[in-house]
């Protein structure tokens, strides 16, 4: 089957920095997507790795190891806003459909 | 900037009836993609839609569901004779490209409610 795995939910403090993990099985592999999800409404794009490393915007970086079926979000100086569900993705082939995990709930605590 | 619209943002129906929801997927994308997200649980992959016509579709995709392009802006799922565990949220995404990187925009999503 096709499965991604990560935390179902992550406390922190505002101004800390948290990591969110994520491993996958899935039968093809073209990209590890993150999503920020704010009370049920649109699922909204963060970042993409293609490649094995880092990929920084901003305040979020994601890392891919695709040796390892792993990567990760990394948020950084947090705000309060940031309090969301966080859903990591892959695309099991070009143009293809996303996959999903399970979601991570993050809370941003003052 | 542009983004992908959804209608209605809230739907209510009985059991057994028909529903369409409605998309306009940004113009210049040429995929499109339906999702469920049911209350609390992840984000569903349903279908997949290019070059009028359906590229791959999920177990959850029966013949209950149908897909249609009715003319160059609007995507529309319908559901044929509802049933109450299709109440979900229902998200529609459009992607410009079939590369590598293929970022899929989501619009808002309409709130199905089966009673």
């Amino acid at each position: 089957g096709q499965s991604l795995e990560q935390p179902s939910e992550v406390t922190a403090v505002e101004g800390a920095i948290v990591q969110i993990n994520c491993t996958y099985q899935t039968s093809g592999f073209y990209g590890l997507s993150w999503y920020q999800q704010h009370d049920g409404g649109a699922p909204t794009f963060l970042s993409y790795n293609a490649l094995d490393g880092l990929e920084e915007t901003g305040r979020f970086s994601s890392f891919l190891s695709r040796s390892d079926s792993y990567g990760y979000l990394l948020l950084q100086e947090l705000q309060m806003k940031d309090s969301a569900s966080y859903f990591c993705a892959v695309r099991d082939e070009p143009g293809g459909k996303l996959i999903f995990g399970q979601g991570t709930e993050l809370s941003v605590k003052p | 900037e542009p983004e992908v619209t959804q209608t209605p943002s809230h739907q209510v129906t009985q059991m057994g009836q028909e529903v369409i929801l409605r998309c306009v997927p940004i113009s210049n994308h040429l995929y499109f993609y339906w999702y469920r997200q049911i209350l609390g649980q992840k984000v569903e992959f349903l279908v997949s839609f290019y070059n009028n016509e359906i590229s791959e579709k999920s177990e959850i995709f029966d013949d209950q569901f149908s897909v249609e392009r009715p003319d160059g802006s609007n995507f529309t799922l319908k559901i044929r004779s509802t049933k109450l565990e299709d109440s979900a949220m229902y998200f529609c995404a459009s992607g410009k490209t079939s590369g590598t990187y293929n970022e899929q925009f989501f619009g808002p999503g309409t709130r199905l409610t089966v009673l």
